[in-house]
């Protein structure tokens, strides 16, 4: 079946506009993460959604982030007045239930460009 | 969330050969995972070792954890071409990543 998908591809923007990240996880998953990954600086974990639970927003590094998924499928990761640092590859990854053992399958990843 | 960290950053072999490449996290896991990233396919898992177990294979891939040293070992026998990328560990279901080995099989 199909893989996770995420859109747009890439996406560039000035300084203090907001932005929208999809992301369209495998169906039948209920485990969704966002991640960030900067240019030779590994992956930083961001948020993480299971089922109907709270969110696991411990990794957002500010409040000018923020996610929602809804009906547990779709999510739209949000960053109000982008600022340059937050120029990266965004991946999502989606897992079965969530547990620590499931295998997480990411997505091709949004490139933010951030002027 | 933990991070896992690679070493070492590069890493160039010939076809054939065998690559390895380590992983150090700091506190106590539940399990390790290894994660493959090129530009055709972007971010694969390769393979899961749980806490209590000390090695695993899957295909041409042999992995090692040792607990009391917080570290990992993945191996890559008989390397192809298509080996060509970056490895990368992460530690429990927050994954997180440092900036990977790179790895050129060169033909």
């Amino acid at each position: 079946g199909a893989g996770v998908s995420q859109s747009p591809s890439n996406k560039v923007t000035e300084k203090g506009k907001d932005v929208e990240l999809r992301c369209d996880p495998i169906s039948g998953h209920t485990a969704l993460y966002w991640y960030r990954q900067s240019l030779g600086q590994g992956l930083e974990f961001l948020i993480y959604f299971q089922g109907n639970s709270a969110p696991d927003k411990s990794g957002l590094p500010s409040d000018r982030f923020s996610a929602e998924r809804t009906g547990g499928s779709v999510s739209t990761l949000t960053i109000q007045r982008t600022q340059q640092e937050d120029s990266a590859v965004y991946l999502c990854a989606s897992s079965l239930a969530g547990q620590s053992t499931d295998t997480q399958y990411f997505g091709p990843g949004t490139r933010l460009t951030v002027l | 969330s933990q991070q896992g960290e690679e070493d070492p950053q590069a890493l160039s072999i010939q076809e054939g050969e065998n690559a390895t490449m380590n992983c150090s996290y700091k506190t106590s896991i539940n399990n390790l995972q290894w994660y493959r990233q090129n530009s055709g396919r972007g971010l694969v898992h390769l393979i899961l070792i749980r806490s209590n177990e000390r090695e695993k294979h899957s295909g041409r891939l042999r992995v090692t954890l040792d607990t009391s040293k917080k570290s990992s070992s993945l191996l890559i026998t008989a390397s192809r071409a298509a080996d060509t990328a970056s490895y990368f560990c992460g530690v429990d279901y927050k994954l997180s990543f440092g900036a990977g080995t790179t790895v050129t099989v060169r033909a």
